[in-house]
């Protein structure tokens, strides 16, 4: 069985550049979390999605940050434009349902230059 | 804040060593806690986890926790660690209340080295 897939899985960019980062789940799971690991830290949780409803968003910084799971599936999370502190590496995880095991994909490491 | 500290940064040890690393987390409610481990170039998988129940679990790759709810703790055990079990470990705890439920909050990992 796939795993969750994420690409790219390196971006260096610029700051004040706007940068994509994608994420396609293990088949069938609901549920979609992306999370942010900031280096020597743990992962923090950005957003999670319940089929394509953002249920929880409250990490999100909105002002830049921006989210969407169109037809519960594959899922992008944007920032624009990005900044020196946004280097980080940022995950994609999917599980059944908010209640099952999260599998995570590789994630992708930004540096922002 | 509800927040989930690991004690040590980096453990390095010799194999055959046994193994201990402590996880402890705020708040006395209902949680859900895990353990999850990145081995070196791969990503985030399940070692472990305690939902209810037995508080000793038995994890994969003889990896063992115990809940201890007096201590709010969840401490990782091995008895004897080898060199594959080289690697950075993460606590994680679902506080689990309201729509909340499911997120995760992580601890900032240790380290483990573990010497041939």
């Amino acid at each position: 069985e796939a795993g969750v897939v994420q690409s790219p899985r390196y971006k260096i960019i610029e700051k004040k550049q706007p940068v994509a980062f994608w994420c396609n789940p293990i088949s069938g799971h609901n549920t979609l979390y992306w999370y942010r690991q900031n280096l020597g830290q743990g992962p923090e949780l950005l957003i999670r999605y319940e089929n394509e409803e953002a249920v929880d968003d409250s990490q999100l910084p909105k002002d830049r940050f921006s989210a969407e799971r169109l037809k519960g599936v594959d899922s992008t999370l944007k920032i624009q434009p990005a900044e020196l502190g946004d280097s980080a590496v940022y995950l994609c995880a999917s599980s059944l349902d908010r209640w099952s095991e999260q599998f995570f994909g590789p994630g992708t490491r930004l540096t922002v230059l | 804040a509800q927040s989930v500290s690991q004690h040590n940064h980096h453990v390095i040890l010799s194999e055959a060593a046994s193994l201990e690393l402590g996880c402890n987390y705020s708040y006395g409610g209902t949680v859900n806690l895990f353990w999850y481990v990145q081995y070196p170039g791969q990503h985030l998988q399940l070692l472990l986890k305690y939902f209810s129940g037995d508080p000793l679990v038995k994890g994969i790759k003889g990896f063992e926790a115990e809940f201890i709810k007096s201590k709010f703790s969840f401490n990782l055990r091995k008895p004897s660690v080898q060199w594959s079990d080289t690697a950075e470990y993460f606590c994680a705890v679902d506080f689990g209340y309201g729509g909340s439920q499911g997120n995760l909050i992580f601890g900032k990992g240790t380290k483990l080295s573990v010497k041939p």
